[in-house]
């Protein structure tokens, strides 16, 4: 069993369209996170909850929508996507993110906008 | 801003050689991850240590940290083929308050000839 999975892989999709990435784990762990990574593969924070509450909100546009419907998933909504977004989004989770914990990463999901 | 940065940004040896990755950071921290990533996948944890240890083993793996210098450097001996992949470093800030905030360096390539 993949420890954290997230849907889909890969997503190709015109500018101006709404999107959304689904992130699941079966560790048990209480935070989640999402991040982006870019083509030159720097991978910056966007959002952090911890047993469903939001406890990291970095800078990132409020296109950006995240949900946590209970502590096993994590998604994340898109809305008017725009070519900078294109990018490599990871899900990780950790056992106590507020500890500083090591990360389990998703296999991450490739957006690409046209 | 960026808080950890890799040093080389790239590094190709040949297998057996041993490969030294390097990390400066900025401020202080509660301890310091590195973390594997192999091409097209999600990044794995390799080893943590924290801002009271200086040098930690996990197999072929040797991680030391300075903090009066605020560097890390991870060490691979008898490096494999294998080893192939991009190699992050990511600190937790110290007074991070409860969010545990994990921040990446830009990583360092390393490939390794056979």
């Amino acid at each position: 069993d993949t420890a954290v999975s997230q849907t889909p892989k890969y997503l190709v999709t015109q500018m101006g369209n709404d999107k959304s990435i689904k992130c699941e784990q079966n560790l048990g762990h209480d935070t989640m996170y999402w991040y982006k990574q870019d083509s030159k593969k720097f991978l910056k924070i966007m959002f952090s909850y911890n047993n469903k509450e939001l406890i990291i909100n970095e800078t990132v546009p409020n296109r950006f929508s995240p949900k946590s419907p209970d502590k096993a998933h994590l998604n994340l909504h898109i809305n008017s996507l725009e070519l900078g977004d294109s990018a490599v989004y990871f899900c990780a989770s950790s056992q106590d993110g507020r500890l500083g914990q090591e990360l389990f990463f998703g296999e991450g999901s490739r957006l690409t906008v046209l | 801003s960026q808080q950890g940065e890799e040093d080389p940004q790239a590094l190709s040896i040949q297998e057996g050689e041993n490969a030294t990755m390097n990390c400066s950071y900025k401020t202080s921290i509660n301890n310091l991850q590195w973390y594997r990533q192999n091409s097209g996948r999600g990044l794995v944890h390799l080893i943590l240590i924290r801002s009271n240890e200086r040098e930690k083993h996990s197999g072929r793996l040797r991680v030391t940290l300075d903090t009066s210098k605020k560097s890390s450097s991870l060490l691979i001996t008898a490096s494999r083929a294998a080893d192939t992949a991009s190699y992050f470093c990511a600190t937790v800030l110290h007074g991070s308050g409860n969010t545990g905030k994990l921040i990446f360096g830009q990583g360092t390539t390393l490939q390794v000839k056979p």
